[in-house]
């Protein structure tokens, strides 16, 4: 098992350019959550889903989309983006409420705007 | 809304010593889960130890242990005979019975003088 795969590990855009970060499961987990991590911030949640087709707003969601089609992938998408979106993401997963509460992180993607 | 706070941005400690990580956190909830997890240079986000809030025995795994003191809302991190591979950041997190949504510390940076 792979676990949990974050897709590209590195990426550097010019302000304005858009692009999607994967995060790929196959554990079948059914909640996964994207996570940004700022130095001296700690992570804060972006956005998360609770299964297939399903996703909601985290702490700072502002300046992202995501989209759950498939149960094993969740996608974060940056329409426009912006040098304050450099950062670390992480990708999360947990099998379902009640079942598993410690989350398995991918290995995260380091953005960098310019 | 939920906070956590981890006072000591840096810590060091001699190789073979034991050293205690702080953390402190805010809720009015009697359900809950918490954390420690650990970052290495590597970034991967690794589980060290948790806590559930009903247990009143404090979660130990090997040369890792907790002090869990609920009603002070205090969650400290001891790491006993400690090792250069313990060197990392260390993140404290909360997440409340039912929303399985972390809150994140803004880190411990422990290193480990040999």
């Amino acid at each position: 098992n792979a676990g949990v795969t974050q897709t590209p590990k590195f990426r550097v855009l010019k302000t304005g350019q858009s692009m999607t970060l994967l995060c790929a499961q196959d554990m079948n987990h059914e909640y996964m959550y994207w996570y940004r991590q700022d130095p001296g911030m700690g992570l804060r949640l972006i956005h998360y889903s609770v299964g297939e087709g399903t996703t909601a707003k985290g702490e700072v969601p502002d300046g992202y989309n995501v989209s759950r089609l498939k149960k094993q992938n969740f996608l974060l998408g940056l329409e426009s983006a912006a040098p304050s979106q450099t950062s670390v993401y992480f990708c999360a997963t947990i099998p379902a409420i009640g079942v598993k509460y410690e989350q398995y992180f991918g290995p995260g993607t380091r953005l960098t705007v310019t | 809304a939920q906070t956590v706070t981890q006072s000591q941005p840096e810590m060091s400690v001699q190789e073979a010593e034991t050293v205690t990580l702080s953390c402190t956190y805010d809720t009015s909830e009697s359900d809950y889960y918490l954390f420690w997890y650990k970052q290495p240079p590597s970034r991967q986000m690794i589980l060290v130890i948790r806590q559930e809030a009903y247990k009143q025995q404090n979660a130990t795994e090997n040369r890792f242990s907790v002090n869990f003191q609920k009603a002070a809302k205090s969650f400290s991190l001891k790491i006993s005979d400690s090792q250069l591979g313990d060197a990392a950041m260390y993140f404290c997190a909360y997440e409340r019975f039912g929303n399985e949504k972390l809150t994140f510390g803004t880190g411990t940076r422990l290193t480990i003088i040999p």
